[in-house]
């Protein structure tokens, strides 16, 4: 199984809908979780954090199943601009060589259409 | 403005030369990290370092050699013995390990 999956997409929305993103991991002991989005030829930048919770931030909403080991990200009312790729990535535990590291998904691409 | 700056953007080599990318950050972070990044794969942990003069291999080091004199500064050297150096080089960095890690705008290399 890979460490952390992602349905690559893409996902071709029109403008005002709701899309769902899921990602499962592998690891059932990693600590933290995050979505990254990443436009063409850019830079990942962070979205947000995933809260055992669940968290929302404007239109976005992420929850964490750490039963299922699944995460997931909502956007609710698609923007022209919400078109990128959207990264799962996964924190594993402390490994006692000081490593904290990020397991990346390959992404899933977003296209909003008008 | 506080970041992290990556220089070049794009940069072409011929095969069998060495050549090291810049990555300087000003957010006075203690960590910095280098990633690699192919199409249609997710990134991978080149180098890592959690403190000056302190560096740690990630998953794919091999052909890679890194630096870390000064805190805002962690240097990539990617050397003749790296079989497939073409791809999108990221640095990031974070205030430890367990922090979230911010990227630089990356580096484009194409070896020829």
């Amino acid at each position: 199984r890979k460490e952390v999956e992602q349905d690559p997409g893409p996902f071709n929305v029109p403008e005002g809908a709701t899309v769902a993103f899921n990602c499962t991991y592998s690891n059932s002991a990693s600590q933290s979780f995050f979505w990254y989005r990443q436009d063409c030829r850019k830079e990942p930048k962070l979205l947000m954090s995933v809260y055992s919770s669940g968290n929302e931030d404007g239109r976005f909403t992420a929850q964490l199943n750490r039963a299922s080991q699944y995460i997931s990200l909502l956007i609710r009312d698609s923007k022209l601009s919400d078109s990128a790729t959207y990264l799962c990535v996964v924190r594993g535990t402390y490994s006692g060589a000081g490593s904290y590291q990020l397991t990346f998904g390959k992404g899933t691409k977003l296209s909003v259409i008008p | 403005d506080g970041g992290i700056t990556q220089s070049p953007k794009y940069l072409f080599r011929k095969e069998g030369q060495n050549v090291t990318l810049s990555c300087e950050q000003n957010l006075n972070h203690d960590a910095m990290y280098w990633y690699r990044q192919d199409p249609g794969q997710g990134l991978r942990l080149i180098y890592y370092s959690q403190i000056v003069n302190d560096f740690q291999k990630g998953d794919i080091a091999e052909g890679y050699s890194v630096s870390r004199e000064k805190k805002e500064s962690f240097p990539l050297t990617v050397t003749s013995a790296q079989k497939n150096p073409t791809a999108f080089y990221l640095c990031a960095s974070s205030t430890g390990l367990a922090g979230e890690q911010y990227f630089g705008p990356g580096t484009r290399l194409t070896v020829t």
